[in-house]
Formats: C-alpha cells, structure tokens, sequence
C-alpha cells in the first residue's frame, strides 16, 4: 500500500528553525513534495526533491534520502505566517504525475 | 503557473440530491486532477480527468457516484451524485505545471450535506 508519515503538529517560536520529517513507502516515486495549506486556502507548492540532497528556496529547504523513504521540510526565521498546515507528498506512485499526499503537520508558531 | 477558478465556492445540499462543481483553467493541461480533503484532514485523490478519455478513479472512488466531465483542455466537472452527510467536504481540483512537477489547486468548493 501507499502511506506518508509526517507529525500531526508542531510548535515553534517565531524567528527560531523548525524541521518537518515524513517518511514514506509507495510503490512508485518520482520526487517528494512539499505543500503549504493556510486554514481556507488552497495548497501551494513550497518545493521538490527528486534526488538525494538538500534544495534551498529562501527560508525554505528540503532534503530527500530516496535510500531511507524520508524526507524533511526545513524552516528558518520563522514569522507568524509560517503558521499553516504542511503537507509532504509524493510524485508517481502509479504514474509520473499522480502525486498522493501525506496526512499533513499542522505548525503553530509562537510569539 | 495556472490559475483556476471553481464554482460554486460553497453550496449547502440535502441528501439525495446531487452536485455538479465546475473547474475552469486559464491554460490548456493535459490532466486534471479532482481531490476531496475532510476539514483538518489530508487531500484525498478521487480521480484524474484526461480530455477525450473517461477519468480514472482511485480506489474507493466509482463513476457512478462522482461523474466527471472534461469536454477540452482548459475545463472540467465533478458531481457528487445521491448526496449523504458523509459526502460534506472541500472538493478541489488541481493541474499539473507545464513541465512539472508542481500542482496548481483551485480554491475549492465547501459542500454540505445535510
């Protein structure tokens, strides 16, 4: 079967770095992904790792061990906007464009 | 990037009736995607809408109770058919970024049944 991991939720401290883990196990994969969901909005994407490593997006990175099934979402600097649902999901599970998602990290961010 | 649109934003519904959601694209895609996501919840895949061919549904999904339509490349339906109280959700549809791999979602469409 397909499952995602990832924590239900987190708390941090704004300014401080805050890591989102997801393990996954699907029979296909193409790349991990990372969504952010603000309470009434639409996903959107945040970043995209399709090799081992780590990609830096401004505050935002992302790492991929495909040998291990995980993946993390990195953090910096956090503001209170950061505060939003996280989603990791992963690419091609049955085909190159099907991505199935994670059950989301819901991160709280503390003055 | 893709900006799509989806009516209605939200309807209230009473069981046994049915629901026809509509996703516009402002760009031609190949695929588009139909997902539903419980509040609080993760997104669920229901189906994938190819122009010319009938969706293909995941598993727990059937053409009978969510319909789809995807008459060209910039536009497509969803219907939640025979509604129930279970069936209350956000419906969202997606498309895939020319070259990929991002998605674009729509804003969704808040249903619920009661």
């Amino acid at each position: 079967g397909q499952s995602l991991e990832q924590p239900s939720e987190v708390t941090a401290v704004e300014g401080a770095i805050v890591q989102i883990n997801c393990t996954y196990q699907t029979s296909g994969f193409y790349g991990l992904s990372w969504y952010q969901q603000h309470d009434g909005g639409a996903p959107t994407f945040l970043s995209y790792n399709a090799l081992d490593g780590l990609e830096e997006t401004g505050r935002f990175s992302s790492f991929l061990s495909r040998s291990d099934s995980y993946g993390y979402l990195l953090l910096q600097e956090l503001q209170m906007k950061d505060s939003a649902s996280y989603f990791c999901a992963v690419r091609g599970y049955s085909s190159a464009s099907k991505i199935i998602f994670g059950s989301g990290t819901r991160l709280s961010i503390r003055p | 990037s893709a900006v799509i649109s989806q009516k209605p934003s939200r309807d209230i519904c009473q069981r046994g009736t049915s629901l026809t959601i509509q996703c516009q694209v402002d760009s031609q895609v190949t695929m588009m995607f139909w997902y539903r996501q419980q509040p609080g919840q993760s997104l669920t895949l229901i189906a994938t809408a190819n122009q010319g061919s009938e969706a293909t549904y995941e598993s727990g999904f059937v053409i009978d109770k969510f319909p789809i339509s995807r008459p060209n490349l910039t536009f497509s339906t969803l219907t939640v058919s025979n509604m129930s109280p279970e069936d209350s959700s956000i419906y969202l549809c997606s498309v895939e970024g020319a070259g990929g791999p991002e998605q674009f979602f729509g804003p969704g469409t808040r249903l619920t049944v009661l």
